[in-house]
Formats: structure tokens, C-alpha cells, sequence
């Protein structure tokens, strides 16, 4: 089974550009989140959507990051404008629909690294 | 602090001998989660432990609960070199609206050959 699919794998971009980052979650998954990860502050959730429809964007850092979720099985999370701060690595992950989410591992994509210059 | 931080923060050991990291947590729990991430890869699930359950276990790897205490560890037992990587645990609180799954920072294990 393929796992989930993020893209690009690496993206090295300068200040003040537009930088949006793909995620195709497993088939059949209901939930979907974006973290991000970096040395001081660890792994933080983002945001998640469930049956692609955003259900706690309160980790979205300011108003320059946005995520869509235009249907099951593809994501965005785009940020305009970039600011050297954004860098770190981004991680999209799916789990199956339970009682809650909490019940289901989360299957995570190898993240894109992001560096803004 | 953070939700869900790790002891220690680095453990080298060498192949063979077991590995024992620990988790403690500040609010009460639904479950709490173990996950490996290999440099350059996404973290993988590895065991989930509920509020109920005081240990588990699966392959190599047991995972204990103490609510009362509010912490968790992971045993790997008989560790090999495939083993070095970064383990997480990650806690699932129960706040409302705001429940999410929080992550450690995690801890980085060696394993010498």
C-alpha cells in the first residue's frame, strides 16, 4: 500500500515568495494534519481536517500559513509570504476514522524540508 | 513544559543490552502513543497504550502506564543497530474542542554495533 505522498521533498526558496507544499493521505483515511518540525519547538500540529473539512486550525502560526483540503485524497499548505522563520521541516500525516482520532496511529509522509533564505 | 517530554533527551547503548526511555505528561490522558522517526523519514507508529491499560506489549517493545504518576515508558528489548533512531511519545488530552495529540521532543537512542 502506498503510504502517504508529500511533495517536494526539499524546497529551498527566498524570502517574501510563495511556498505551498502537497500531501496525498492514504486511501480511505479521514483524518489529515500537518505539523511542523524543528529543533527548538519539536514536532507541532498545524492543523487537521476531517472528511476534508478543517477542524482545528489553532497551531497555524499567523495568518501567512493556509491549508486546503479540496478533496480526500490531496492537501495544501501554502504560506505567502515565506520568512526565514518558516524553516523547518513539514510533516503531513492520515489515520482512519475512529471514535475520535485519538484511538488511530497516524501514518506520516517523509516531510518536506523547507528552507527560506 | 511541554506535554509528553522524554527522558532522557540522548541514550547510547550497545547492541544487546535493552533500552528504557521515559515519558511524563501533565494532563489527564485518553491514550498515549510511542512513535520512531529514522533521520531523514517521518515518525512511525510504533504502540498506543490506553488510559485503562498499564502495560502492553508488541515484538521487542513494552510500554508501560502510570496515570497515577502520569508517565509511560518504552523497553526495547535486545536493541540491534536498526534500532538508532528518534523515539517519541505522544499524548492525547482530553480538553474539549482542543483535544489533539501532543508530541515530546523526543529522544535520540544509539545502538553500537
Amino acid at each position: 500500500d502506498a503510504g502517504v505522498i508529500q511533495s517536494p521533498r526539499h524546497e529551498v526558496t527566498e524570502m517574501g515568495q510563495e511556498v505551498t507544499l502537497r500531501c496525498k493521505p492514504i486511501s480511505g483515511h479521514d483524518y489529515l494534519f500537518w505539523y511542523r518540525q524543528t529543533m527548538m519547538r519539536g514536532l507541532e500540529l498545524l492543523i487537521y481536517f476531517n472528511n476534508n473539512v478543517p477542524i482545528d486550525d489553532s497551531g497555524m502560526p499567523e495568518d501567512r500559513f493556509s491549508a486546503k483540503m479540496p478533496n480526500a485524497s490531496f492537501s495544501t499548505l501554502k504560506i505567502q509570504p515565506s520568512e526565514p522563520r518558516d524553516s523547518a521541516v513539514y510533516f503531513c500525516a492520515s489515520s482512519l476514522r475512529g471514535a475520535t482520532y485519538s484511538n488511530q496511529p497516524q501514518h506520516f509522509g517523509d516531510g518536506t524540508r523547507l528552507s527560506i533564505l | 513544559s511541554q506535554q509528553g517530554e522524554e527522558d532522557p533527551q540522548a541514550l547510547s547503548i550497545q547492541e544487546g543490552e535493552n533500552a528504557t526511555m521515559n515519558c511524563s505528561y501533565k494532563t489527564s490522558i485518553n491514550n498515549l502513543q510511542w512513535y520512531r522517526q529514522n533521520s531523514g523519514r517521518g515518525l512511525v507508529h510504533l504502540i498506543l497504550i490506553r488510559s485503562n491499560e498499564r502495560e502492553k506489549h508488541s515484538g521487542r517493545l513494552r510500554v508501560t502506564l502510570d496515570t497515577s504518576k502520569k508517565s509511560s515508558s518504552l523497553l526495547i528489548t535486545a536493541s540491534r543497530a536498526a534500532d538508532t533512531a528518534s523515539y517519541f511519545c505522544a499524548s492525547y488530552s482530553l480538553s474539549g474542542a482542543n483535544s489533539k495529540l501532543t508530541f515530546g521532543k523526543g529522544i535520540t537512542l544509539s545502538v553500537r554495533p
